[in-house]
């Protein structure tokens, strides 16, 4: 099974800020790197697919890039409706494995 | 309106059965791998099982091999999850969710149900 690390587990942030997180898998996964957004009692909310296609609707604050084994989202100015909890998740080789996520916070 | 939307949650008694239901609107649901993801509360996502568009191709993770099975029934627009031997690490909220048809990310995604192991 592809291994996924992502980190931080938790990020404190204020309204405006540069938010990174990154996410390594345990093998190359030709960029079937997926992020999403899951806001609480929310079913999770697609991002960005193939590691850096940014999905029809999400602001462009948000960008994927990465390859091989190293992925990062970014948040270029976070604003308040983006604290949020942040997966990963590999989809080269089934089992499709998700990262642990990222709690971004308030400052 | 384009959805999914799940059923068949509920209070399952360990080593009991429970069969969880998907059901599609508002697309054409043949084109389409879908994918059981799980999460117990307070945890993080877990993938569960996944299935192709003819039904004839399935996976699961470790913990659900033997113990759960995926079907689909294209006609009727649904996805099923059979699910046996039930204990308390599969008690969590499930949803069902497409695969894009290019670049396999999870776009749709029902609300969830939830399953609870539990005497």
């Amino acid at each position: 099974d592809t291994q996924m690390t992502q980190s931080p587990s938790s990020v404190s942030a204020s309204v405006g800020d540069r938010v990174t997180i990154t996410c390594r898998t345990s093998q190359d996964i030709n960029n079937w790197l997926a992020w999403y957004q899951q806001k609480p009692g929310r079913a999770p909310k697609l991002l960005i697919s193939a590691a850096s296609s940014l999905q029809s609707g999400v602001p462009s604050r948000f960008s994927g890039s990465g390859s091989g084994t190293h992925f990062t989202l970014t948040i270029s100015s976070l604003q308040p409706e983006d604290f949020a909890t942040y997966y990963c998740q590999q989809a080269n080789m089934s089992p499709d494995t998700f990262g642990q996520g990222t709690k971004v916070d308030m400052k | 309106e384009v959805q999914l939307v799940e059923s068949g949650g509920g209070l399952v008694q360990p080593g009991g059965s429970l069969r969880l239901s998907c059901a599609a609107s508002g697309f054409t649901f043949h084109n389409h791998w879908v994918s059981w993801v799980r999460q117990a509360p307070g945890k993080g996502l877990e993938w569960v099982a996944h299935i192709n568009p003819d039904g004839n191709l399935k996976n699961y993770v470790d913990s659900a091999k033997g113990r759960f099975t995926i079907s689909r029934d294209n006609a009727k627009n649904s996805v099923n999850l059979q699910m046996s031997s039930l204990n308390s690490a599969d008690a969590a909220t499930y949803y069902c969710a497409r695969t894009a048809a290019v670049d396999r990310g999870l776009d749709l995604w029902g609300q969830g149900t939830l399953v609870t192991v539990s005497s």
